[in-house]
């Protein structure tokens, strides 16, 4: 079965402007979540959505913002780029309600460059 | 605070030989622990998902071990190849009534030469 699909795969942005990235999960998964990956800061949560419905929410400003739709789908958008939102934005699916010890499969990233 | 420490930080080996590689977390309450690969450019690979009650698990060369109770987890790698170069990230899972958040440690890159 298909995999994680993460678009773009890289996109370069200027300071000030905002950009949306796309996640199509596994067919079936209902559970989306978002990762920001730096070289200093490592794997960092964003947020998780579970049936349209942001469920979880890590330590970022408001900024950072997603969405899912009915088909599972998600998105999330940054707005107002920083410099220092430069990384590899990753997300993740799985099949789990609220158990845990479902696997998560990542998609492959989208590399943002903020310039 | 729940944390995820992982050691050493990189690592350099000869193709053929072993390593094993730490995680130490301090995270509650505690769900399952993950191992991925992450290759430069990709997204994380899983390896092996652990729960309380297991002690060991294997994924062909990768046997990784979980000590519920000092909290330390351990992968070891089996007869390395140069495909085996990559990052290594431990991962605990906390489940709470918000659902399940994700702990990452910041990873440990391997070096694998000829």
């Amino acid at each position: 079965k298909a995999g994680v699909t993460q678009t773009p795969r890289y996109l370069i942005k200027t300071r000030g402007q905002q950009v949306t990235l796309s996640c199509s999960p596994i067919s079936g998964h209902r559970s989306v979540s978002w990762y920001q990956q730096t070289p200093g800061q490592g794997l960092q949560f964003l947020f998780e959505y579970f049936s349209e419905t942001q469920r979880n929410k890590g330590n970022f400003p408001g900024r950072f913002s997603g969405r899912q739709f009915s088909n599972s789908r998600s998105e999330m958008n940054v707005s107002t780029l920083e410099l220092g939102d430069s990384a590899l934005y990753l997300c993740a699916s799985s099949s789990s309600g609220r158990r845990a010890n479902y696997g998560y499969t990542f998609g492959s990233g989208t590399r943002l460059t903020v310039v | 605070k729940n944390q995820v420490e992982q050691s050493p930080q990189s690592l350099i080996i000869l193709e053929g030989k072993n390593c094993t590689l730490q995680c130490n977390y301090t995270v509650s309450p505690f769900s399952n622990l993950r191992w991925y690969k992450q290759d430069t450019g990709r997204g994380p690979v899983s390896l092996t998902i652990m729960t309380f009650s297991e002690n060991t698990k294997s994924n062909g060369r990768y046997t990784a071990t979980l000590d519920a109770d000092t909290k330390q987890s351990s992968l070891h790698i089996t007869a390395s190849q140069l495909s085996d170069s990559a990052s290594y990230i431990c991962v605990v899972s906390v489940s709470g009534q918000a659902g399940t958040a994700l702990i990452f440690g910041k990873g440990t890159t391997l070096s694998v030469s000829s």
